[in-house]
């Protein structure tokens, strides 16, 4: 049973540099979320997704970007990477509104 | 925003022994989570509370809704190794049909050999 999939584990980037992260759910869930764990802090929302071909703004969106062409895939991207980005990257799906999130591993972002 | 204040921030404990810890809210809602995560891992949800004064158990953890709607606490009970790990709580708040889930700032389980 996949889940929630998350790629790549890790990725190193200089600052300026763009990248595309990959999140793919097997649940058939309608919601998506792409979430920022940094030391210290709980998993702050950048952005959300509640069905196919929307996106919108969680807590933390500034300096990335999503899409969600397809039901199973939400993507997060980073136009110009900074190194307050540095952090690890989780992606979770719900079936429902007020249903549990499901995570993925996590995607170790650094940035130089 | 609103803020989840999650104590302790960190736990020793020797094996065997019982953990307590809890979160409150300023605010009321609905929907309280309880994760755990392992490192290198994402959170993996351990116990889902729908209503006030709610108790469920899912084997050795225990958790509550608080009746205000304002707060809820987790125990675990006989700990074991594998108990080791942060433990978020986190809500659920719902606005015109989004969900989006907040999370407090973990609960590090540390159990002494």
């Amino acid at each position: 049973n996949a889940g929630v999939t998350q790629t790549p584990k890790f990725r190193v980037l200089k600052t300026g540099q763009s990248m595309t992260l990959l999140c793919a759910q097997d649940m058939n869930h309608e919601y998506m979320y792409w979430y920022r764990q940094d030391p210290g802090m709980g998993l702050r929302l950048i952005h959300y997704s509640v069905g196919e071909g929307t996106t919108a703004k969680g807590e933390v969106p500034d300096g990335y970007n999503v899409s969600r062409l397809k039901k199973q895939n939400f993507l997060l991207g980073l136009e110009s990477a900074a190194p307050s980005q540095t952090s690890v990257y989780f992606c979770a799906s719900s079936h429902q509104r007020n249903q549990p999130q499901h995570f993925g591993d996590g995607t170790r972002l650094s940035i130089l | 925003g609103q803020q989840l204040n999650q104590s302790p921030q960190s736990m020793f404990i020797q094996e065997g022994e019982d953990v307590s810890m809890n979160c409150t809210s300023s605010s009321i809602f609905n929907t309280w989570l309880w994760y755990k995560q392992d490192p290198g891992e994402g959170p993996v949800l351990l116990i889902a509370l729908y209503k006030a004064g709610e108790l469920t158990s899912n084997g050795r953890l225990t958790a509550q809704f608080g009746i205000t709607r304002k707060d809820s606490f987790l125990n675990i009970s006989a700990s074991i190794p594998s108990d080791v790990g942060i433990y978020f709580c986190a809500r659920c708040e719902s606005n015109f049909g989004n969900e989006k889930l907040t999370f407090g700032t973990g609960t590090r389980l540390t159990i002494i050999p």
